[in-house]
């Protein structure tokens, strides 16, 4: 079965930088694009990235355009999401996320369980 | 302040029919499919509805979803008290260029 494990969370500083991991297995890796969405305490979910799966296309939120990079190594079925210049705004549960097309239309297909990401001083 | 919008809290007896609306404009809902997601805390989401109105393998047929103009809705009829969580409606944004989710809506079973 499907299974995406998230990994690399912690406690940062204000301007510091923090890469996540998210590790897949159950299905071909190389044949399906990963998104990234994150959960702010109290707040709903927001998308923040996507990258198609052969890693030639990525998308991101205007909120942390310029500041995070998505990422994937399909020899090693891993994703990544490297944030740099982390502010207090970016401390949230991220959750990996499959993504899944039909018929031209697409979906977050099966999600992880998530990493906390907490940006304080 | 999402780009869609979701009240943000729905009730219903064990039994009844709910619905959660989804408001947004030609550039996401107008122009693309939406899907829904399931939240429990702590949890990881769980895709609902795709494609504004198919369920996923798995996913009881109590739950179902339509889309008119840019507006979505999802609808839970036999509320059970494991309906009882967050939910999200989403949609891919033509003009931001990326995908936009609504504030969510907590639906509480009495």
């Amino acid at each position: 079965q499907v299974q995406l494990v998230e990994s690399g969370g912690g406690v940062v500083q204000p301007g510091r930088s923090l890469r996540l991991s998210c590790a897949a297995s159950g299905f071909t890796f190389t044949l399906y694009g990963m998104h990234w969405v994150r959960q702010a305490p109290g707040r709903g979910l927001e998308w923040v990235a996507f990258i198609r799966d052969d890693g030639t296309y990525e998308y991101y939120a205007d909120s942390v355009e310029g500041r995070f990079t998505i990422s994937r190594d399909n020899s090693e079925n891993t994703l990544y999401l490297q944030m740099n210049s982390l502010t207090t705004e970016d401390t949230a549960v991220y959750y990996c996320a499959k993504d899944s097309c039909s018929g031209g239309s697409c979906s977050h297909e099966f999600w992880g369980q998530g990493t906390l990401v907490t940006v304080s001083s | 302040q999402s780009v869609l919008t979701q009240p943000p809290s729905a009730s219903g007896t064990p039994g009844q029919r709910v619905t959660i609306s989804c408001s947004g404009s030609n550039s996401n809902i107008g122009s693309n499919t939406v899907n829904w997601y399931q939240h429990l805390p702590g949890a990881a989401p769980k895709l609902l509805i795709y494609s504004s109105n198919q369920r996923p393998s798995g996913v009881p047929d109590r739950f179902s979803g339509s889309k008119s103009g840019t507006s979505a809705s999802l609808a839970i009829s036999g509320l059970q008290s494991e309906d009882g969580t967050d939910y999200y409606c989403a949609a891919w944004d033509d003009s931001l260029s990326g995908w936009v989710f609504g504030g969510g809506t907590k639906l509480t079973v009495l």
